[in-house]
């Protein structure tokens, strides 16, 4: 079955530090992974997706497939940084169905 | 463009009871999508509808159902409420919805609607 895990709730840092968060995905196929940002009081959006290898905000995220992961890393947390993040699976069927982990808070103190 | 906007933002209701939430999609957006977020998890996929054509479904009962509207907008109902449903339900749209390769369609979220069912 599809699926993807989060292995952390909570991550705390202090501003400066370096940041990855974890995400493991189950998926027979070729993957398609995105990770989402949730800011205090603002609606979901996506920060990137690995198909377009780009880096957003500083942020980026490689797709390993010997071990299953998509870990967002980010050299140098800010506090504007803190924020709720949800790495997503494009589910198969060839309709618009992703498949969220649990999420993780970033939390980068000052 | 305000983007996806959801209606009502807050609602409460007793088990047993009926709800229809509301969805507008971005202009030019054909698909909407559904997702329930119970607290401390991600969202859960429940629908999502193109051209008023419903293109898949998730793993949640008949009691939900959903429609979509020539102007694209989008309601999802909920029948029988019971206190599982209490959630954030979230609405996505896109602009084909196909979720084809070779991009991955970006999903744009609205604010949601927090459902209290007592």
């Amino acid at each position: 079955a599809q699926r993807v895990t989060q292995p952390e709730k909570l991550l705390s840092v202090f501003k400066g530090a370096p940041v990855e968060l974890k995400c493991n995905y189950s998926y027979s196929g070729s993957p398609e992974l995105f990770w989402y940002v949730q800011y205090s009081r603002q609606r979901l959006q996506l920060l990137l997706r690995h198909i377009s290898r780009e880096s957003i905000k500083g942020f980026t995220a490689d797709l390993n497939k010997g071990e299953t992961s998509f870990h967002l890393k980010k050299p140098f947390a800010q506090e504007e940084d803190s924020a709720m993040y949800y790495c997503a699976l494009k589910g198969p069927g060839g309709y618009n169905k992703l498949i969220f982990g649990a999420g993780t808070r970033l939390a980068v103190h000052p | 463009d305000a983007g996806v906007t959801q209606s009502p933002t807050h609602l409460i209701k007793t088990r047993g009871q009926h709800v229809t939430l509301r969805c507008s999609p971005i202009s030019g957006h054909k698909s909407v999508s559904w997702y329930q977020q119970v607290l401390g998890q991600g969202p859960q996929f429940i629908f999502q509808y193109y051209e008023k054509e419903e293109r898949g479904r998730g793993n949640f009962p008949d009691r939900f159902s959903a429609r979509q509207f020539p102007n694209y907008s989008s309601e999802l109902n909920v029948n029988a409420l019971l206190l599982g449903d209490s959630a954030l339900y979230l609405c996505a749209s896109s602009l084909v919805g196909s979720g084809g390769r070779g991009g991955g369609e970006t999903q744009y979220f609205g604010p949601g609607t927090r459902l209290l069912v007592l």
